[in-house]
């Protein structure tokens, strides 16, 4: 069963602080990763996806990826009231079009 | 920007109705999918579609079917809906073969099932 871990929360971290989210997977043939966050009531929306070994930054978000580790994690710099979300990771599968998803990680920043 | 619609934001329907959701793509995407997402569940598959008259069963499809006569819509049907069905349903698309792009969800559809 190929899965996609991630701690369920809440993560509560203070306003201006760094937020960090983590996931683990299982899949040793996944290659790219995604990470979505969703609004309660909301639709999950896009915000970094990354495939290659190391750090990329967007913004104040910054996608690690450990392929040997099977590890993939968002930092979110500088943390705001309107990063309080849930966070989903996902994989995409060895099929190339499903993306595995985890569970999400639950975030409330506070003022 | 793509853009994935889904034609009603909230649905109140009874047990027993037939029941259509409907999701529209304007990028031309080929892969289409038909998740819901309940508390503590996370998002869990339905169905999903590879092209046009292509469907696949997804983890839950119990309950369910599926129509993609057109390339940019793929609706998701509830032959007798029943109140285990009431969920947050999301449609998502991406196109083929690309590996390094992830789905893009429409805003999804609060149906009750009473």
């Amino acid at each position: 069963q190929k899965e996609v871990e991630q701690n369920s929360g809440p993560l509560s971290v203070p306003e201006g602080a760094i937020a960090s989210l983590n996931c683990t997977y299982s899949d040793r043939g996944s290659q790219s990763f995604f990470w979505y966050r969703q609004y309660s009531g909301k639709s999950p929306e896009l915000i970094m996806s990354i495939y290659s070994n190391g750090d990329k930054e967007d913004g104040r978000f910054t996608a690690q990826l450990n392929k040997a580790s099977q590890y993939v994690s968002l930092l979110i710099r500088d943390s705001q009231p309107s990063d309080s979300a849930t966070y989903l990771c996902a994989a995409m599968g060895d099929s190339n079009y499903q993306l595995i998803w985890g569970a999400g990680t639950k975030l409330i920043i506070k003022p | 920007d793509v853009k994935v619609t889904q034609s009603s934001r909230y649905l109140v329907k009874r047990t027993g109705e037939k029941v259509f959701l409907e999701c529209v793509q304007d990028m031309d995407h080929e892969n289409m999918f038909w998740y819901r997402q309940d508390p503590g569940l996370g998002l869990r598959l339905i169905y999903f579609s590879y092209d046009v008259k292509m469907k696949e069963k997804g983890d839950i499809p119990e309950g369910y079917s599926v129509s993609r006569e057109k390339k940019e819509r793929f609706s998701l049907i509830l032959e007798s809906a029943s109140t285990n069905q009431t969920s947050m349903y999301l449609c998502a698309s991406r196109p083929q073969g690309a590996q390094n792009y992830g789905y893009t969800f429409g805003s999804g559809t609060r149906l009750t099932v009473v």
